[in-house]
């Protein structure tokens, strides 16, 4: 079956601009979360999403970023005003359930989003 | 906070070596423990986990046993195989489910 998709897979934007990134769950994964993997921080955890609700956005660095998600399926993440150590690539998980779990989660290929 | 510690790499061993992959955490409560892989060119996938004390993992060859005592999660493979070059990540859950990784070893195998 479909694994989670992201896009774009690339994403190049003058500094200063906003910039929305999609991902699309595996479908019925109730949970979704998105990361950001960089070469100063590793993989650093953002924001979580049980069906349309946010229960835990203490990983967003700043109130620039903010997510959404709608029908309990497709996910937004947008950045405003971006900077450049927004650079990095930016990961989307599903999982089937949420919570202290020990569900798998399964990413997506990432969107590498570059700020010139 | 939680945290992962994990061994720094690169590391490079020959086929058929024996590989360890030191990984510790800390949390104030009782997470469950993963490791994943990034093969090159391709997404994080899960590679084993375990959810409670003295658990073991294992898929492919790779084992780690959940130690709470020594708060580790070692992971393990008798004889690494090429195919075995990847990023390898330790991680923990927390209360959302939501994952805190180490920051990844390297591993390289020449044949």
């Amino acid at each position: 079956g479909a694994g989670v998709s992201q896009s774009p897979s690339n994403k190049v934007t003058e500094k200063g601009k906003d910039v929305e990134l999609r991902c699309d769950p595996i479908s019925g994964h109730t949970a979704l979360y998105w990361y950001r993997q960089s070469l100063g921080q590793g993989l650093e955890f953002l924001i979580y999403f049980q069906g349309n609700s946010a229960p835990d956005k203490s990983g967003l660095p700043s109130d620039r970023f903010s997510a959404e998600r709608t029908g309990g399926s497709v996910s937004t993440l947008t950045i405003q005003r971006t900077q450049q150590e927004d650079s990095a690539v930016y990961l989307c998980a599903s999982s089937s359930g949420g919570g202290q779990n020990t569900y798998e989660q399964y990413f997506g290929p990432g969107t590498r989003l570059t700020v010139t | 906070g939680d945290s992962v510690t994990q061994m720094e790499g690169p590391v490079t061993l020959s086929e058929e070596a024996f590989l360890t992959i030191n990984c510790t955490y800390t949390a104030t409560g009782y997470p469950s423990l993963f490791w994943y892989v990034q093969y090159p060119g391709e997404g994080l996938q899960l590679l084993l986990k375990a959810t409670k004390a003295d658990d073991k993992g294992s898929n492919k060859g790779f084992e780690a046993t959940y130690r709470k005592e020594t708060t580790s999660f070692h992971l393990e493979k008798g004889s690494v195989q090429v195919s075995d070059s990847a990023v390898y990540f330790c991680a923990l859950s927390d209360f959302n489910g939501a994952l805190i990784f180490g920051k990844g070893t390297t591993l390289s195998v020449s044949s």
